[in-house]
């Protein structure tokens, strides 16, 4: 079983949905990291949080420590949110970032 | 600032050969990480430096290396490339060590032919 799970593997949306997308963790972290990868390569993150609710823009990221778990929603889908999110647990001390395989989305107009 | 920046950003090599990348984190930037992205196996975490010292090393073997120098630049080599080697590798740099947001680089797309 992997340390850092993702559901979906792969989303279709129309634009204009909510869409969530779910990390579950077992490892131990000190904090909990969203990517977004565009087709090229290029990372960015988009949160790192270790507690409660991040908003940016569209983007909402929540998780709870207890069940090890964390979401992240974003509201009126657009064809440019198409990409592949990726979450990431551990980070802190010497624990390095473990990665979820990721969500591969896909905005249709 | 400038981002992180990443050379070459394409490398064809083959089997047997040594490759050197090289990656520039954001200036004030004190940690380099190192990543292996592949269509099977995803993102996979290769190794750590903090001012020039390895915190981390992720589970490859000896044949890949790395180094971090005073200015923070960090270099990755490896060794022997085999046919599985093929793949995206990633610098990305934070502030701090551990868990700082980080900053990834363009990427290397090393293809082992």
């Amino acid at each position: 079983k992997n340390e850092v799970e993702q559901s979906p593997q792969n989303l279709t949306a129309q634009e204009g949905e909510f869409i969530t997308i779910n990390c579950s963790y077992s490892v131990g972290i000190s904090a909990l990291h969203w990517l977004q990868q565009h087709p090229g390569g290029g990372i960015v993150s988009l949160f790192m949080l270790s507690s409660g609710k991040k908003k940016h823009g569209r983007l909402i990221a929540t998780i709870n420590i207890q069940e090890k778990h964390s979401s992240l929603h974003i509201t009126a889908s657009h064809p440019r949110d198409s990409a592949v999110y990726i979450c990431a647990a551990g980070g802190g001390g010497n624990t390095p970032l473990v990665f979820g395989k990721g969500t591969r989305l896909s905005v249709i107009a | 600032k400038a981002g992180v920046t990443q050379t070459p950003r394409y490398l064809i090599k083959t089997r047997g050969q040594q490759v050197t990348l090289s990656c520039s984190p954001i200036s004030g930037h004190r940690s380099v990480s190192w990543y292996q992205q592949t269509p099977g196996q995803g993102l996979q975490f290769l190794f750590e430096y903090f001012s020039e010292t390895q915190r981390n090393k992720g589970n490859f073997p000896g044949r890949f290396s790395g180094r971090q120098f005073s200015n923070s630049r960090s270099e990755m080599n490896v060794s022997t490339l085999e046919l599985g080697d093929s793949a995206l590798y990633l610098c990305a740099s934070s502030f701090g060590q551990g868990g700082d947001t980080q900053y990834f680089g363009p990427g290397t797309r090393l293809t082992v032919l």
